[in-house]
């Protein structure tokens, strides 16, 4: 079945350092979505993807959408410890518009101030 | 304006047992999804209710079930619970059923099996 596979797994980073975390897939997807979830929360949505090469911003984060499609990058610039949480890549798990999403396992990301 | 709404926060159950757990969704929104999220693992697809019926389902056995109600609010129902099946249970509502009409994420039932 489709399986997202998220690097990596965690990290540790000084405030103000930029962060780089990937999302590959054996099959092509043709959205790519970005979660957060922090402690005791659901996940967020971050940023959407919808096509092949597509780079999007939201404030200190950039996403891109790799042109192979079996890919996705996500990248915060100068993090604040706020940043801190679990972030996923999540793609639709079906048809064009279908409610299933797939979710990575996600990069535990962590900031020391 | 409300969120999603999930209830119970926290469920400790015996295996064996059943149990159910509630979600009434973001106003405005008529689709309600149900996703079993393992510790260190993504949320899994487990079943989506619109119009209250079952539409979507993922690889889940019949032990999981689930209802909608005319209010659009949802049950997800587990039987015969195995120690396996601890985990976050998140359930995210929309307006229709596709994932570009946008996900909001309850903060989810902390379902312990022992």
């Amino acid at each position: 079945g489709q399986q997202l596979n998220q690097s990596p797994q965690s990290m540790f980073i000084q405030e103000g350092e930029d962060v780089s975390m990937n999302c590959t897939s054996s099959s092509i997807f043709n959205t790519w979505l970005w979660y957060k979830q922090e402690p005791g929360e659901g996940p967020v949505l971050l940023i959407a993807l919808y096509k092949a090469g597509e780079l999007t911003s939201n404030g200190r984060l950039t996403a891109q959408f790799g042109i192979t499609r079996k890919d996705s990058f996500l990248n915060i610039s100068a993090s604040i410890p706020s940043d801190v949480g679990i972030y996923f890549c999540a793609g639709p798990g079906g048809s064009s518009n279908t409610g299933k999403l797939i979710f990575g396992q996600g990069t535990t990301l962590q900031v020391k101030p | 304006d409300a969120g999603v709404t999930q209830s119970p926060t926290h469920l400790i159950k015996t295996r064996g047992q059943q149990v159910t757990l509630r979600c009434s969704p973001k106003s405005g929104h008529d689709t309600v999804s149900w996703y079993q999220q393992a510790l260190g693992q993504g949320p899994q697809f487990i079943f989506q209710y619109y119009e209250e019926e079952e539409r979507q389902r993922g690889n889940f056995p019949d032990r999981f079930s689930g209802h909608q109600f005319p209010n659009y609010s949802s049950e997800l129902n587990v039987n015969a619970l195995l120690l396996g099946d601890s985990a976050l249970y998140l359930c995210a509502s929309s307006w229709g059923q596709g994932y570009r009409n946008g996900y909001t994420f309850g903060s989810g039932t902390r379902l312990t099996v022992v």
